[in-house]
């Protein structure tokens, strides 16, 4: 199984200050059809998930654009430009490479 | 608009058997990507099981043999059929919607229904 490890587990966060949760994977996630199938996705308090990027760095629709992914391989980066008080949550990254999907063990932003 | 509402979660007893559905409305079930994943108390997220639209399914090795993943194309609903649950079973269920991006499967999970709880406990 690949087993996808987050940090930080926690990120205190200065409104309109920059966050960055790091994804690394135990191994490659490059598909064999080129592919690479990392999301990111967002839990507030109470809610179900949210999907904020997919496919590395394509954010999904509706997604503000203070919210971008990028990395290669098996290092994955989500950065928050400018955080704001609605994105205090969990933040999973998941990989849909091969089977068993598996998520990272999650980051709580908050607010500093 | 795309929903996805759960429901069947609720209290059991160790070895009992639960179904839950998750009805879907603005899609088409059988034409999508499908799956459940759960989150217990205090953890992260767990995926649980898959459906592809042709019918093959896979499942997480801690429900393999106990669970099935299923659906009913005339009510557009997708179930999750658990049998000898065990404590380590409860947790909150979501079901979720395989995202396209650019006509093709992205590997994400668009919607998410709010989900259902269960509870497995003498």
């Amino acid at each position: 199984d690949i087993v996808m490890t987050q940090t930080p587990l926690s990120s205190p966060v200065t409104l309109g200050q920059p966050a960055s949760i790091s994804c690394r994977s135990s191994q490659s996630l490059v598909h064999s059809d080129g592919n690479t199938y990392l999301s990111w996705l967002q839990q507030r308090p109470g809610q179900p998930p949210r999907l904020l990027i997919y496919k590395i760095s394509n954010r999904f629709s509706g997604v503000p654009d203070r919210f971008s992914g990028s990395g290669a391989g098996t290092d994955f980066t989500l950065k928050i430009s400018r955080v704001e008080a609605e994105d205090v949550g969990v933040y999973y990254c998941m990989q849909a490479t091969q089977f068993p999907l598996t998520f990272g063990g999650g980051t709580k932003v908050e607010i500093k | 608009e795309v929903q996805l509402v759960e429901s069947g979660g609720g209290l059991i007893q160790p070895g009992g058997s639960l179904r839950l559905s998750c009805a879907a409305s603005g899609f088409t079930v059988s034409n999508s990507y499908m799956s459940w994943v759960r989150k217990a108390p205090g953890k992260g997220l767990e995926w649980v099981s898959f459906i592809y639209s042709g019918g093959n399914t896979y499942y997480a090795d801690s429900v393999k043999g106990r669970f099935t993943i299923s659906r009913d194309n005339s009510k557009n609903t997708l179930y999750l059929q658990m049998n000898s649950l065990r404590a380590e079973d409860t947790a909150v269920y979501y079901c979720a919607r395989g995202h396209y991006g650019s006509g093709t499967y992205s590997g994400a999970f668009d919607y998410w229904g709010q989900g259902t709880l269960v509870t497995v406990s003498s």
